[in-house]
């Protein structure tokens, strides 16, 4: 099993650019998730899916949208970029029920200038 | 919302050392704790997670974590620390009373382990 994958694993993109970030799971999870990493934050909840053709907003949710077209993919896209949005992002997914390991897959670094 | 609040950004200690990494929940019930390993350019590895049962955790790697409920803590501790436990640590909570499983992270513990 590949776990968690995600593509691209570095962007570099202008402002105003769109982009769109993969992450598949071979897992059969029903939940899937994307996070930001910015030094000294931890990681935050951008959006969520809780299945397939569900999505639902996170913490920090402005400028970003998703999609769940396929239980095993999870899409996140930012229609114009902002150098605010330069991080790196983490693809998660599991089962679901509480209390259940969040498996993560290994990032995508973005800068936007 | 449920809040993680990890005491100390980086700690440094010596190979073979004690680590000591802390982590304090704010919640009126106990949630889920989950510690998470961040070696460099890689995602998160658990380490360990408390559930219910034993209050005592033992993760990979020689970790282990004690849950206090009267000090709503979840310190991650290992004996003698050892040049590949270099990495950042994140301390997470999952509200029991959720159905989504969403985790709440702290900001995070750089561990630096000198020779």
């Amino acid at each position: 099993n590949a776990g968690v994958t995600q593509t691209p694993k570095f962007r570099v993109l202008k402002t105003g650019q769109s982009m769109t970030l993969l992450c598949a799971q071979d897992m059969n999870h029903e939940y899937m998730y994307w996070y930001r990493q910015d030094p000294g934050m931890g990681l935050r909840l951008i959006h969520y899916s809780v299945g397939e053709g569900t999505t639902a907003k996170g913490e920090v949710p402005d400028g970003y949208n998703v999609s769940r077209l396929k239980k095993q993919n999870f899409l996140l896209g930012l229609e114009s970029a902002a150098p605010s949005q330069t991080s790196v992002y983490f693809c998660a997914s599991s089962y679901g029920r509480v209390g259940e390991t969040q498996y993560f897959g290994p990032g995508t670094r973005l800068l936007v200038l | 919302a449920q809040s993680v609040t990890q005491l100390g950004s980086h700690v440094s200690v010596s190979e073979g050392a004690l680590v000591l990494l802390r982590c304090n929940y704010s919640s009126s019930v106990p949630p889920y704790l989950f510690w998470y390993v961040q070696y460099p350019n890689q995602g998160l590895q658990l380490l360990l997670k408390y559930t219910s049962a034993a209050t005592l955790v033992k993760g990979i790697n020689g970790f282990e974590a004690e849950f206090k409920k009267s000090e709503t803590s979840f310190h991650l501790t290992k004996p003698s620390a050892h040049m590949s436990d270099a990495a950042e640590y994140f301390c997470a909570v999952s509200a029991r009373g959720s159905t989504l499983g969403r985790l709440y992270f702290g900001r995070g513990t750089q561990l630096t382990v000198w020779p």
